[in-house]
């Protein structure tokens, strides 16, 4: 299986500050359809996680623009250019790409 | 707007199976798969499998296979997850996800314990 390591563990951090999530994969997440599937998700504290980034650096339509993704084949990044409260609690980095889908184990974002 | 409604917590013994629900809605059910999610506090996030939703063909994660079993009915647009010989390791919280449009149930807690 492919093995998904994130850093940091955690991140302390500012309301205003920016904030920088790092994912590594074991394997290249470039498919065969020419697509790299490589997903960021939130999971607030006590609620089930949402979506916000797929295939790298798409933002879903609901998803501030604050936010940012970027990478390719095993290394990726995802960015938050100035945090806000709403911001805080545990990112994951996931991929779709080769079976079974991995996940990373997650950072988390908290207020200094 | 789309919605994955998932069923309530489930409090099961030893050695019993359960059998949890995910209602779609807001969308056509058989346009997307859906997969299934086991989260714990220990091993974090680990996929369990998706279903075909129109043609009912499923892909289990080798590590689950014999443990979920999982179906659709296209007529309630529902998708079932059945968990079985429980064990206290098979406690977590358990979630139906639309991965192609990255939405995902409000997750089911089940506790295994005697």
């Amino acid at each position: 299986d492919v093995v998904m390591t994130q850093t940091p563990v955690s991140l302390s951090l500012a309301i205003g500050q920016p904030a920088s999530i790092s994912c590594k994969s074991s394997q290249s997440l470039l498919g065969t359809s020419g697509k790299t599937f490589l997903n960021w998700i939130l999971q607030r504290p006590g609620q089930s996680p949402k979506r916000l980034i797929y295939q790298v650096s798409k933002l879903y339509s609901e998803v501030p623009d604050r936010f940012s993704g970027s990478g390719s084949e095993t290394e990726f990044t995802l960015k938050i250019s100035r945090v806000e409260a709403e911001d805080l609690g545990v990112y994951y980095c996931w991929q779709g790409t080769h079976f079974p889908y991995t996940f990373g184990a997650g950072t988390k974002l908290e207020l200094k | 707007q789309v919605q994955l409604q998932q069923s309530g917590a489930e409090l099961a013994k030893p050695g019993s199976s359960v059998k949890i629900s995910c209602k779609a809605s807001g969308y056509t059910f058989t346009s997307y798969y859906i997969s299934w999610i086991k989260q714990t506090t220990g091993q974090g996030l680990e996929y369990i499998g998706y279903i075909n939703t129109g043609s009912g063909g499923t892909n289990y994660n080798e590590k689950f296979k014999g443990k979920a079993t999982l179906t659709v009915d296209k007529s309630s647009s529902t998708a079932f997850m059945q968990l079985s010989s429980l064990t206290p390791d098979d406690s977590a919280v358990y979630y139906c996800v639309i991965a192609a449009m990255g939405y995902w149930g409000q997750g089911v807690m089940v506790t295994v314990s005697s």
